[in-house]
């Protein structure tokens, strides 16, 4: 079975600086796509970013961007210019075909002004 | 764009009664659809694949006599938590996509519920 993992619970940034959320994956498949969430105090589920594995160019949106490393199962998302509205909890998440999403179990990030 | 829409998003019931809760695709047709649960501060934890006009499929541990699934349409899901029990109580989110490998999936606003 797919497994995503964060294994960093929290972490916090300064406005404006850059923050980089890790996340690893394991799967068997060849072909398969990755995202990242956010999840506000709402509770509202926002994409952020998503990359398809056959694609060796790192997808970006903005502000934000991957390093997807597949040999290494690895997607980590980095935020550029962090700004307050950046707060929130994010979730990798791992589809394999199925338009099931496997989630890690997220990490809090906090932007201090 | 596409949305998703969730009702009730809090609802509050007394414990042994039954509460349905709706998913919709609002621009687009869904043959499948998703149910998730989430404990406070934690993760989502997927409860059931809903698919329109068969059973849905349920992940090991989930009860499917007590989260009733019903996918009657290509645009409506319900999830009917039945002899509802206070530790049923928690944040019940559907998803759902067009339908295509890789598409967006989108997410409806989720629904509270309290058992009381």
């Amino acid at each position: 079975a797919q497994t995503v993992t964060q294994s960093q619970p929290e972490m916090s940034v300064q406005e404006a600086e850059t923050v980089t959320l890790s996340c690893t994956y394991d799967t068997s498949e060849s072909d398969y796509y990755l995202f990242w969430y956010k999840q506000p105090p709402s509770r509202q589920m926002i994409l952020v970013i998503r990359q398809e594995a056959y694609k060796q160019q790192n997808a970006t949106e903005n502000r934000f961007s991957v390093n997807f490393q597949k040999a290494a199962k690895s997607f980590s998302l980095k935020i550029s210019d962090s700004q307050l509205g950046d707060a929130a909890m994010y979730f990798c998440a791992y589809e394999g075909g199925s338009e099931k999403l496997v989630f890690g179990k997220g990490m809090k990030l906090t932007v201090n002004p | 764009g596409a949305v998703v829409s969730q009702h009730p998003s809090r609802v509050i019931c007394k414990s042994g009664t039954s509460v349905k809760i709706e998913c919709r695709s609002l621009d687009f047709q869904a043959t499948t659809m998703f149910w998730y649960r989430q404990f406070p501060k934690q993760s989502l934890m997927l409860m059931a694949t809903s698919n329109e006009g068969s059973k849905a499929t349920y992940e090991q541990g989930v009860e499917k006599d007590k989260f009733l699934i019903n996918h009657a349409s290509l645009t409506l899901s319900t999830l009917t938590v039945t002899s509802a029990h206070p530790e049923d109580s928690s944040f019940y989110i559907c998803s759902a996509s067009p339908g295509v490998y890789g598409n967006t999936i989108y997410f409806g606003e989720g629904s509270w519920l309290t058992v009381v």
